[in-house]
């Protein structure tokens, strides 16, 4: 275990659907993040949160709404997504913002939307 | 920006056989190096790091190298298991200050039992 959760595992969700992915970290990090993560690509950064705080929006649609109510968790709204949003969505926290931090992930939501 | 790229998709393995896993980076200033496990199901793992005052850093049956002069970092891993099979991403630090890490695209490896 790397002391960050996600839930659900797998979500199944239509177009027009609302839904929340949900995380949380037990490593008492400052910093957290949304990635997604695609076939065949690259690591995606979505949102970079510090000390509760939105840093980064890396030019992410907004269906796409994240909350950071306090600096252990992090959620993903999710709202009339489109099926190429299907993915792995991936949380993952360091101790502090900066580019030489090491990411510690969780397992990922699994995400098909229909 | 920084980009991170890997030599091979994917590698095929003897059981037992030592594997090595590429990868190249664009920015001769990035100082610190990471390896990411990711298992089926699972988030990337963290397996080892460097930092760019070193050229060799090994591990539990692993091994990083790291060659600064043509922006070259590879993985080695002793004796394959099956366990090991998995796709591997090396990870670099972004240019732009407070972003995160640069991800490759990943290896996948294969062990062949």
């Amino acid at each position: 275990e790397t002391g960050v959760t996600q839930t659900p595992r797998h979500l199944v969700m239509g177009m027009t659907n609302k839904k929340s992915l949900k995380c949380e970290q037990h490593l008492g990090h400052n910093a957290m993040y949304w990635y997604k993560q695609s076939a065949k690509k690259p690591l995606e950064l979505m949102f970079v949160y510090n000390f509760k705080e939105q840093t980064e929006n890396n030019s992410v649609p907004s269906r796409f709404s994240p909350e950071c109510p306090n600096s252990s968790h992090l959620f993903l709204h999710l709202h009339t997504l489109q099926p190429e949003d299907s993915a792995l969505y991936l949380c993952a926290s360091s101790q502090d913002q900066g580019q030489n931090e090491k990411l510690f992930f969780g397992s990922g939501t699994q995400l098909s939307v229909l | 920006g920084e980009s991170v790229g890997l030599h091979l998709p994917t590698l095929s393995v003897q059981e037992g056989d030592n594997s090595i896993i590429n990868c190249a980076y664009s920015n001769s200033a990035s100082d610190y190096f990471i390896w990411y496990k990711q298992e089926s199901g699972k988030g990337p793992q963290f397996i080892i790091d460097i930092r760019s005052n070193m050229d060799k850093r090994q591990g539990q049956r692993v091994t990083v190298l790291l060659n600064k002069t043509v922006k070259h970092l590879s993985l080695q891993i002793a004796a394959t298991q099956p366990g090991d099979s998995a796709v591997y991403f090396c990870a670099v630090p972004s240019n732009s200050g407070n972003t995160p890490l640069v991800f490759g695209k990943g290896t996948r490896l294969s062990v062949i039992a």
